[in-house]
């Protein structure tokens, strides 16, 4: 069974800084990972995908790589803004996904 | 990107009652659905695999019974919470596949509080 953890839980960071939000999972045929952005109370926006073969996929100031030897992905965000406090979560499969716990974002001005 | 909406976004209902929770793709059919639900300050857990034109899958734990779920035509999935209870309430999720990659698609959520 397929586990998801992402850590750290919460991450309070200044404007401007650049960060590391870490994922991991236990079963390495994963199909694909997925980044999410959850705001309070909404739904989920898709971030970034990475197949299955891909190492990593970039947008904007987002970049997530995927190492599947080691069962982990990693998403960097460049230049934080206040505007990406949020919670972010990684899934992994390819239809029914597992979910991680999340890491809250907070982006201070 | 497709577009997936939810409705009702929020809703208030009696103990004993049923829920009905719509979930459509807007711009692109889609033959499986996938119902989540997520309690506060935690994660999404997968409910049930929604297939149009047969019956539903539903994960381990889940009563489906309790959660009827159609799947009503290429681009609607019902849900529809029976005898709800305060227990029930929580944030359900609906999700579409899109045609490439399977790169999934999440409506905005529907907020379930039963009184």
């Amino acid at each position: 069974k397929q586990e998801v953890t992402q850590i750290p839980a919460a991450l309070s960071v200044p404007e401007g800084e650049n960060l590391v939000l870490n994922c991991s999972f236990t079963d390495s045929a994963i199909y694909n990972l997925q980044w999410f952005r959850q705001d309070p109370g909404k739904g989920l926006t898709s971030l970034l995908l990475i197949q299955s073969s891909q190492r990593e996929q970039t947008s904007g100031r987002l970049n997530a790589s995927l190492d599947k030897s080691s069962g982990r992905s990693t998403l960097y965000i460049a230049a934080s803004q206040p505007g990406d406090s949020a919670t972010y979560l990684c899934a992994a499969g390819i239809s029914r996904l597992t979910f991680g716990e999340g890491t809250q974002l907070t982006v201070n001005p | 990107g497709a577009v997936v909406s939810q409705h009702p976004s929020r809703v208030i209902c009696k103990s004993g009652t049923s829920v009905k929770i719509e979930c459509r793709s807007l711009d692109f059919q889609a033959t499986t659905m996938f119902w989540y639900r997520q309690f506060p300050k935690q994660s999404l857990m997968l409910m049930a695999t929604s297939n149009e034109g047969s019956k539903a899958t539903y994960e381990q734990g889940v009563e489906k019974d309790k959660f009827l779920i159609n799947h009503a035509s290429l681009t609607l999935s019902t849900l529809t919470v029976t005898s709800a209870h305060p227990e029930d309430s929580s944030f359900y999720i609906c999700s579409a596949p899109g045609t490439l990659h399977y790169e999934q698609y999440f409506g905005p959520g529907t907020r379930l509080t039963v009184t």
